[in-house]
């Protein structure tokens, strides 16, 4: 059964101070590795789309990459608008069309 | 503006009532989708339509009947429901179904 992991659960960070998200992942036939940032009562919103190991993508403060097994979220030098829920969601080749995430990591950065 | 627009934001209502939820996307996608996310629960997944036709039903319950009358439009239709079906419901849409998703900003519904 495929099935994503995020941890921490919760992280809070001074301005500056920057540190990883992580997205443990088991999949059959990986199709997609997708990262998302929610705030409170608003909608996912699309950041990634990572599909083979070994890939990074990279947005302002973010950077994503991916191995087999996981997925890192790095965050340089946070500001306090970073502030959010970041989920990680797959798309694994027996589950076509069908997003799993997982429960999402808090991320709070403190000014 | 988001691409991917729900109606109503928020709702509120009886176990005895029936209401509905509309949900349109303005990105020409094929695919769409209805999920539901409970507090400290990852995000379920309900249903999935492409191409209009309905290829996903996560073993929902009856009292959610979803429509898909054409590929931009998405409802949920909701019927004698239960106080633990608050929640936020968030409709999503895909080029494809192996591709990003991208979500409306949801409806809070609560029942009382």
């Amino acid at each position: 059964e495929d099935q994503v992991t995020q941890s921490p659960e919760a992280l809070r960070l001074q301005e500056g101070e920057s540190s990883s998200l992580n997205c443990s992942y088991t999949v059959s036939g990986l199709r997609g590795l997708f990262w998302y940032r929610q705030d409170p009562g608003k909608g996912p919103e699309f950041l990634f789309t990572l599909y083979s190991a070994g890939e990074e993508k990279e947005k302002e403060r973010l950077k994503a990459t991916l191995t087999k097994k996981e997925s890192f979220l790095h965050i340089t030098a946070p500001k306090p608008e970073d502030s959010a829920t970041y989920l990680c969601a797959v798309v694994g080749s027996s589950n076509t069309g069908k997003l799993i995430f997982g429960q999402g990591t808090t991320l709070q950065v403190k000014p | 503006e988001t691409g991917v627009t729900q109606t109503p934001r928020h709702l509120v209502m009886g176990m005895t009532n029936k209401k509905s939820l509309k949900c349109e996307q303005h990105l020409g996608h094929n695919a769409m989708y209805w999920y539901k996310q409970s507090a400290k629960k990852p995000l379920e997944l309900m249903f999935v339509y492409n191409f209009k036709e309905q290829t996903e039903n996560n073993s929902v319950p009856s009292r959610f009947s979803p429509e898909c009358p054409n590929s931009s439009h998405l409802f949920l239709h909701l019927h004698t429901l239960q106080p633990e079906d608050s929640a936020l419901y968030l409709c999503a849409s895909s080029q494809e179904r192996n591709t990003e998703a991208f979500f409306g900003q949801g409806t809070r519904l609560t029942v009382v």
